[in-house]
């Protein structure tokens, strides 16, 4: 069964740390996609990354940084320099085909961050 | 400018009765979602639809019912069969395909009287 594991239930960290938050998959699929959504005290989640299982480099985007490991299924996410307005509960999720045509997403259960000022 | 909205944004339903959640989205996109989110979890899907007139259970269907008449539109019942209403629904649509992302609107926050 598809799983997507968030062990992090809250984290608290002061302005301008580094952070980062944990996601660990199961799957039996080869081909899947990997996702990050950040959702802020308004409740929208927000997309912040796609990868696919064929694609092992890690990627930069600004502050926020993605490292993906096949080898030990995760996806972890480091927020570098981390602001107050960083503060919100981030989901990682696992796209699986289901009926084929449309993605499933599979969510891990978040984690919350507190970034203190 | 391109995106999903969801009304209302608070849902009050009183006993026995059923409650309907409005998601539109002018992003041409086929694909539409309807998830439950209740505190200190993931999301869970409802219902899916990837086009008009056709739509398919997720994982906790149970007391909810859709339809999809219109491509932009895709409304979510709540029906008094649902015991355990009380949570937060997000709507997301994609285009079709398990490579596509996802984008969410708002929310709806529903609360039992």
């Amino acid at each position: 069964a598809q799983k997507v594991t968030q062990a992090q239930t809250e984290i608290s960290v002061v302005e301008k740390e580094d952070v980062t938050l944990d996601c660990v998959y199961e799957t039996r699929d080869t081909t899947y996609y990997l996702f990050w959504y950040k959702q802020p005290p308004s409740g929208e989640l927000v997309f912040l990354i796609r990868r696919n299982s064929f694609d092992e480099q890690n990627e930069i985007s600004g502050r926020y940084s993605w490292n993906f490991q096949k080898s030990t299924s995760s996806f972890n996410f480091t927020i570098t320099a981390s602001q107050v307005v960083d503060s919100a509960v981030y989901f990682c999720a696992l796209s699986e085909a289901y009926g084929g045509a449309t993605n499933k997403l599979i969510f891990g259960t978040g984690t919350l961050l507190a970034v203190q000022p | 400018d391109g995106g999903i909205t969801q009304s209302p944004k608070y849902l009050f339903r009183k006993e026995g009765q059923n409650v309907t959640l409005s998601c539109e989205q002018n992003l041409n996109h086929d694909a539409m979602y309807w998830y439950r989110q209740d505190p200190g979890q993931g999301l869970r899907l409802i219902y899916y639809s990837q086009i008009v007139n056709d739509f398919q259970k997720g994982d906790i269907a149970e007391g909810y019912s859709v339809s999809r008449e219109k491509k932009e539109s895709f409304p979510l019942t709540v029906t008094s069969a649902q015991k355990n209403p009380t949570a937060f629904y997000l709507c997301a649509s994609s285009h079709q395909g398990a490579r596509e992302t996802q984008y969410f609107g708002p929310g709806t926050r529903l609360l039992v009287l």
